[in-house]
C-alpha cells in the first residue's frame, strides 16, 4: 500500500530565513507523481510544487524548490526567504492512478509558523 | 476562470440525520474527487467520479455515497450521520486527460451533534 509520512508536525522558521520540510513514501509504482499542498487557515488548498519521478531534476517554482531522492523515496520542500504568507499546513501528497482514476494519498501535514 | 465551489461552506446536523454536499467544477473539467478532513486521521479520499459514473471508492461505510450530473457537478450523501462524520470536506476537480494537478474547493465543514 502506498503511504506518505510526514515526520514533523509543527515547525516555525523567522522570516527571511529558510526551512525544510521532511516527506518520505513507499510505493512499488516507477511513475509516479509527487506534490506539496499549501492550506492556510482560510482552508482553500493550493499546489504547491509537484514533481515526477521520472524527473531527475528537483522541481522549483519560485522561493520552492524539492529535494527528491527516488532510491531513498524521500521528498522533501524547501521554502527560501520565508514570509509571513507562508504560514500554513503543508501536505504532501502521492497521486495514485487505476484504470484512468486518480486519487491522492497525503500525508498527516506540517504545521508551519513563520515569525516576524 | 472560477474555480471549484461548494455549498454550503458550513453545517449543523444532528446523529442520525443525512446530509447533502455539493460540489460545482472548474469549467471543462470532468472529474470530481472527494475527501474528507479530520485532525485524527487527516485526508482521506472518499470517491471520484467522472462521465456521471463513481471510479473510484475510498475505505468508507456505504452510508457515504455520491452521484455527478451530466453537467459535472457533483454531490455527495451521508446517510444516518454519527458524531464521527464531522468534518471538513473536500471537493476537487481534475481534466481527465492530461491532468496532473486536482483544484481543490474550500471545503464544506460538516458538526454533527
Amino acid at each position: 500500500a502506498q503511504t506518505v509520512t510526514q515526520s514533523q508536525p509543527e515547525m516555525s522558521v523567522q522570516e527571511a530565513e529558510t526551512v525544510t520540510l521532511s516527506c518520505t513514501y513507499d510505493t512499488s509504482e516507477n511513475n509516479y507523481y509527487l506534490f506539496w499542498y499549501k492550506q492556510p487557515p482560510s482552508r482553500q488548498m493550493i499546489l504547491v510544487i509537484r514533481q515526477e519521478a521520472y524527473k531527475q531534476q528537483n522541481a522549483t517554482e519560485n522561493r520552492f524548490s524539492v529535494n527528491f531522492q527516488k532510491a531513498a523515496k524521500s521528498f522533501s520542500l524547501k521554502i527560501s526567504d520565508s514570509q509571513l504568507g507562508d504560514t500554513a499546513m503543508y501536505f504532501c501528497a502521492f497521486r495514485i492512478s487505476q484504470g484512468g482514476s486518480e486519487k491522492l494519498v497525503f500525508g498527516k501535514g506540517t504545521k508551519l509558523t513563520v515569525n516576524p | 476562470k472560477a474555480g471549484v465551489t461548494q455549498t454550503p461552506r458550513y453545517l449543523i446536523k444532528t446523529r442520525g440525520q443525512q446530509v447533502t454536499l455539493s460540489c460545482s467544477p472548474i469549467s471543462g473539467h470532468r472529474s470530481v474527487s472527494w475527501y474528507q478532513q479530520t485532525p485524527g486521521q487527516g485526508l482521506q479520499f472518499l470517491f471520484e467520479y467522472f462521465s456521471e459514473t463513481q471510479r473510484n471508492k475510498g475505505n468508507f461505510p456505504g452510508r457515504f455515497s455520491g452521484r455527478q450530473f451530466s453537467n459535472s457537478r457533483s454531490e455527495m450523501n451521508v446517510s444516518t450521520l454519527e458524531l464521527g462524520d464531522s468534518a471538513l470536506y473536500l471537493c476537487a476537480s481534475r481534466r481527465v486527460k492530461d491532468s496532473y494537478e486536482q483544484y481543490f474547493g474550500p471545503g464544506t465543514r460538516l458538526t454533527v451533534t
